[in-house]
């Protein structure tokens, strides 16, 4: 089976901007979550999704959005872009919640 | 905030010696994953332990779960240079709770 993909890997982009990050996760798998890293904060969960429901959100503003579609993939959208959104988003997929998580090798953001 | 805390933050050893992490935690939980990531790379899992369960091993992997003192412990084994990496338990909570990330502890093993 193919792993999760993630597109784009690299992205650069300026103050206000938004951003599209995409997400597939491996074939079967109905939940998707998603992950901003960053060296101060770790790895802190941004939402889940699962069967096109958003399921678990963390604690990020508005700005910071998701959904996922019928065959699973998913994307996730920034808007009004801020230097401090610079981070690795990491997508995982998993046949359940609560279950082990499969990552993508990520999208680097950088915010300029 | 981080609900797994792993401990050391930091660890360096040589090749072929065993290298000991641990995490706590703070709420209940069903189970609790490790996870290993290569330099700022996407994670890799490595094991899970339920709740329910005291110890497991997976290859050079050995993982014990003390719900009593909600900790954990990842013990690998003749370790290799090929170990280096920062290494993450994860852990849920009760409901539809998705994984909580520690901070993690970077491994790093010299020849």
């Amino acid at each position: 089976k193919a792993g999760v993909t993630q597109t784009p890997r690299y992205l650069i982009k300026t103050r206000g901007q938004q951003v599209t990050l995409s997400c597939s996760p491996i074939s079967g798998h109905r939940s998707v979550s998603w992950y901003q890293q960053t060296p101060g904060q770790g790895l802190q969960f941004l939402f889940e999704y699962f069967s096109e429901t958003q399921r678990n959100k963390g604690n990020f503003p508005g700005r910071f959005s998701g959904r996922q579609f019928s065959n699973s993939r998913s994307e996730m959208n920034v808007s009004t872009l801020e230097l401090g959104d610079s981070a690795l988003y990491l997508c995982a997929s998993s046949l359940l919640t609560q279950e082990t998580q499969y990552f993508g090798p990520g999208t680097r953001l950088l915010v300029l | 905030s981080q609900q797994g805390e792993e401990d050391p933050q930091a660890l360096s050893i040589q090749e072929g010696e065993n290298a000991t992490m641990n995490c706590s935690y703070k709420t209940s939980i069903n189970n609790l994953q490790w996870y290993r990531q290569n330099s700022g790379r996407g994670l890799v899992h490595l094991i899970l332990i339920r709740s329910n369960e005291r110890e497991k091993h997976s290859g050079r992997l050995r993982v014990t779960l003390d719900t009593s003192k909600k900790s954990s412990s990842l013990l690998i084994t003749a370790s290799r240079a090929a170990d280096t990496a920062s290494y993450f338990c994860a852990t849920d909570g009760s409901g539809y709770s998705t994984l909580t990330f520690g901070k993690g502890t970077m491994l790093l093993v010299s020849p």
